[in-house]
This record gives structure tokens, sequence and C-alpha cells, in this order.
């Protein structure tokens, strides 16, 4: 059974300072995806990541995918309170065509 | 383009009823998946349909059913509601042609069982 795991599930952050964010899965998979959620809204979609090595970047995150290890990674560089919402990766389990997700990442901002 | 389209937004049953909820996926994608979220239990895949089949299904009681049409357009059914069914219900398409096959997530319907 794939199972994924986010740690930390919550997380306090002051303005201006670096973090990760990590997600373990448990059987192979090629594609991995993280998202964002507002409080009450939909999910975003921030980055897909396709292949070993994989590693992506828009503004203040960047996201890298070790299948290998089974393991992702979410940075967070000089934190905004722009970027607090909750954050889920999720894997793919190919032509099945549907994601497990993580639990979540609630991450704070604060100033 | 437009994005993928759940209606209704916000809805209020009581135990015992039956629900219907709609999505229209992105135009062109023909994969249509939906998922559960609830606080207590995350985000759970509930069902996907391709081109009008149901070709896998997540570990939910029979109550929950839903259908594709040959616009792509999706329902799900939730009979003999329960307090438990309380969630937000979330669409997702995808175009599965795509390398990336990328999900694309609907605002969702939030749905309280009362």
């Amino acid at each position: 059974e794939l199972k994924v795991e986010q740690n930390p599930l919550f997380l306090s952050m002051q303005e201006g300072k670096n973090y990760t964010i990590y997600c373990n899965y448990s059987t192979t998979s090629d594609r991995l995806y993280w998202y964002r959620q507002d409080p009450g809204k939909s999910l975003e979609s921030l980055f897909v990541l396709l292949s070993n090595g994989a590693v992506k970047q828009e503004g203040r995150l960047m996201a890298s995918l070790d299948t290998k290890a089974r393991l992702s990674t979410l940075h967070i560089t000089a934190a905004v309170h722009d970027l607090s919402a909750t954050y889920f990766c999720a894997v793919d389990r190919g032509s099945q065509g549907n994601l497990i997700f993580g639990k979540g990442t609630k991450l704070s901002v604060k100033p | 383009k437009a994005g993928v389209t759940q209606t209704p937004r916000y809805l209020i049953k009581t135990r015992g009823q039956q629900v219907t909820l709609s999505c229209s996926p992105i135009s062109g994608h023909r994969s249509v998946s939906w998922y559960q979220q609830t606080p207590g239990q995350g985000l759970q895949f509930l069902f996907e349909y391709f081109s009008e089949t149901q070709r896998n299904k997540g570990n939910f009681p029979g109550r929950f059913s839903g259908r594709q049409f040959s616009n792509s357009r999706s329902e799900m059914n939730v009979s003999t509601l329960e307090l438990g069914d309380s969630a937000l219900y979330l669409c997702a398409s995808s175009n599965l042609g795509s390398w990336r096959a990328e999900a694309f997530f609907g605002q969702g319907t939030r749905l309280t069982v009362v």
C-alpha cells in the first residue's frame, strides 16, 4: 500500500527564515506533486516533479525529488507572511489516475 | 481557459438524505477524479473516471457512487447521508494524454450533514 508521510505537520516560522518540508513515500513512483491550500479554498498546484533529481523553483519555494530515497523536499527561503498556508505533497499511482496525499504541513509565517 | 467548475459550492443536508455533486472538467480533459477532505482523515481518493468508465475506486462504502457523461462532466452521489460525510469534496481533472498529467482541482463543494 502506497503511503505518503510529510513532516513536520505544523511549522511556525519567522519572516526571513529558511525551512524545509519533507515528504517520504513508501513505494516506487516517478511523479510527485506539491500543492498549496489556503483556508477554505481548493488546492493550487505548485510543482510537478517528474524524474529523479528534478528541481523546480518558483519565487521563494524550491522543490526537489530523489526517487531512490523516495523523498521530496519543499524548501522555503526567506519566508514571508503570504506563504502561510497548508502544503501537501502527493504521489501519483501511475496510470491509475489517483493521487495519494500526505497529511499536509500547516505553515504559519509570523512577523 | 476555464478551470474546473464544481457545483454547488455549499450544501446542507439532513442525515438519511441523498446528495448529488457536479464537476465540469477543463475543456479537453477526459479524466475526472473525486476526493474527500476532512480534518481527521485528510485528502482521500474516492474514484476516477475516464471516458465514462470508472477506472479506479478508493476505499469508501457503496453509498458513494459516481458517473461521467460523454462530455466528461462528472457527478458523484452520496446516499443515506451520515454525519461523518460532512466534508469538502474536491474534483480534479487531468489530461492523461499529457506527459505531465497534472491534476487541476476545482473549488470544491462543502457538504454539511446535520
